[in-house]
């Protein structure tokens, strides 16, 4: 059974600070590991990684897989209050039949908080 | 553009009630979702339709029905309801799964079973 499991599951801080989160991983047939943030309502997308080593940059938030060792970590720098949200991670595995039917298995998601 | 819609935003059941959660997406996306939100918890997979015409289960399906009514509307059905269902319902939809397309999600449904 594919497992996600992220940390720390609550972090709080002052503007300014940088901040990294945590994903492991085991998943059979690993396909893609997706970063989401989840304010009020929806999740919103923010990174797929498939390939291990290539960071994934937007503005101050960034991510990088490690398919070796099972991890991501998604690194947010001079946060400010709007970055308080969850963030959510997920990875997707292959099936038998070489399929993922785009099935996520999420993490239990960090819950940050940024302070003015 | 609206993205993916879902009703009711917030419901209470009694337990032994029915409902449906309805959710539409405008994206002609071929794939859709249904998820729950628990603390602590993440989110779990309900079920999904990768297209048309086709339903399966996820994770956590028991106690729920689906129904792919049209390549735009994916509902979801509680025959009797029970305070474990209580949780956030997200339904999400993406343009091919076999590609892993990213997933987009509604606003979410409240439902609280007493």
């Amino acid at each position: 059974e594919d497992k996600v499991v992220q940390s720390p599951l609550s972090l709080v801080v002052h503007e300014g600070d940088t901040v990294t989160l945590n994903c492991s991983y085991e998943v059979t047939n690993f396909r893609s590991l997706l970063w989401y943030k989840q304010e009020k309502k929806a999740p919103t997308f923010l990174f797929m990684l498939t390939s291990s080593g290539i960071e994934k940059k937007s503005g101050r938030l960034s991510s990088i897989l490690d398919k070796k060792e099972l991890f991501s970590i998604l690194n947010i720098t001079a946060t400010q209050t709007g970055d308080s949200a969850i963030y959510l991670c997920a990875v997707v595995g292959i099936d038998a039949g070489g399929t993922s039917y785009g099935k996520l298995t999420f993490g239990q998601g960090t819950i940050l908080t940024v302070h003015p | 553009n609206a993205g993916v819609t879902q009703t009711p935003k917030f419901q209470v059941l009694k337990t032994g009630q029915s409902m449906t959660l309805q959710c539409a997406q405008d994206m002609n996306h071929n794939s859709m979702y249904w998820y729950r939100q628990d603390p602590g918890m993440g989110l779990r997979l309900i079920y999904y339709s990768a297209s048309e015409g086709t339903t399966d289960k996820g994770e956590v399906p028991n106690g729920y029905n689906v129904s792919r009514l049209n390549k735009r509307e994916f509902s979801l059905r509680l025959e009797s309801a029970a305070p474990s269902q209580t949780s956030v319902y997200f339904c999400a939809s993406s343009q091919q799964a076999r590609v892993q397309e990213t997933q987009y999600f509604g606003p979410g449904t409240r439902l609280l079973v007493l």
